[in-house]
């Protein structure tokens, strides 16, 4: 089956410009992630949606970043006014469980944003 | 805040060696710790993980050994080969579903 699919894969944009990241999670998946991968920093956890209650944002590194999840599905990560120091991959994940239950997350490829 | 501390950040292990991860957690309200497998260009995938009221989990090669006063989880990969190159991740799990994971292992296996 379809697994968790992010787009753009690649992004590169002029600083100070806003850019979204889609992903689109595994059908079905209740629970969905934004973490971001920086070289030598490892995942850096960004928000985390959970069925229709409120998402968990506090991993939100300031207020130029957003993200939505539409119809419990769909997800878009928004970086306005980008600077140089958010250049790095972009990783969705999802998960079938409820909160608690596992840490099994699925993972997509990773959107990789570079601003110039 | 950085809540799960994981060392090396890199590893060289030699083909049919144990190479040994460590990670030590902060906060107690973790209830399950995973840990990740990454290649180049990939997402991260689950490895294997455990439960804080089990003292070591094993799943072929790859054995968690886990120490709850020490706040204190290891992953030890056995008879490593070069196919086990990659980075590789801890984790936790807090009981609202937020997953935490640690800095990154890259580990090279050399034949």
């Amino acid at each position: 089956g379809a697994g968790v699919s992010q787009s753009p894969s690649n992004k590169v944009t002029e600083k100070g410009k806003d850019v979204e990241l889609r992903c689109d999670p595994i059908s079905g998946h209740t629970a969905l992630y934004w973490y971001r991968q920086s070289l030598g920093q490892g995942l850096e956890f960004l928000i985390y949606f959970q069925g229709n209650s409120a998402p968990d944002k506090s991993g939100l590194p300031s207020d130029r970043f957003s993200a939505e999840r539409t119809g419990g599905s769909v997800s878009t990560l928004t970086i306005q006014r980008t600077q140089q120091e958010d250049s790095a991959v972009y990783l969705c994940a999802s998960s079938p469980y409820h909160v608690g239950n596992t840490g099994e997350l699925f993972f997509g490829e990773g959107s990789r944003l570079t601003v110039l | 805040q950085q809540q799960v501390k994981q060392s090396p950040q890199s590893l060289i292990v030699q083909k049919g060696g144990i190479s040994i991860i460590n990670c030590a957690y902060e906060n107690t309200a973790f209830d399950y710790f995973p840990w990740y497998q990454q290649f180049p260009g990939k997402g991260p995938a689950l490895l294997i993980a455990i439960r804080p009221d089990v003292s070591e989990k094993k799943e072929g090669r790859f054995t968690i050994s886990f120490n709850k006063s020490a706040k204190q989880f290891s992953l030890h990969i056995m008879d490593s080969q070069p196919g086990d190159s990659a980075t590789y991740f801890c984790a936790a799990l807090n009981q609202g579903g937020k997953l935490i994971f640690g800095q990154g292992t890259e580990l090279s296996v050399k034949p």
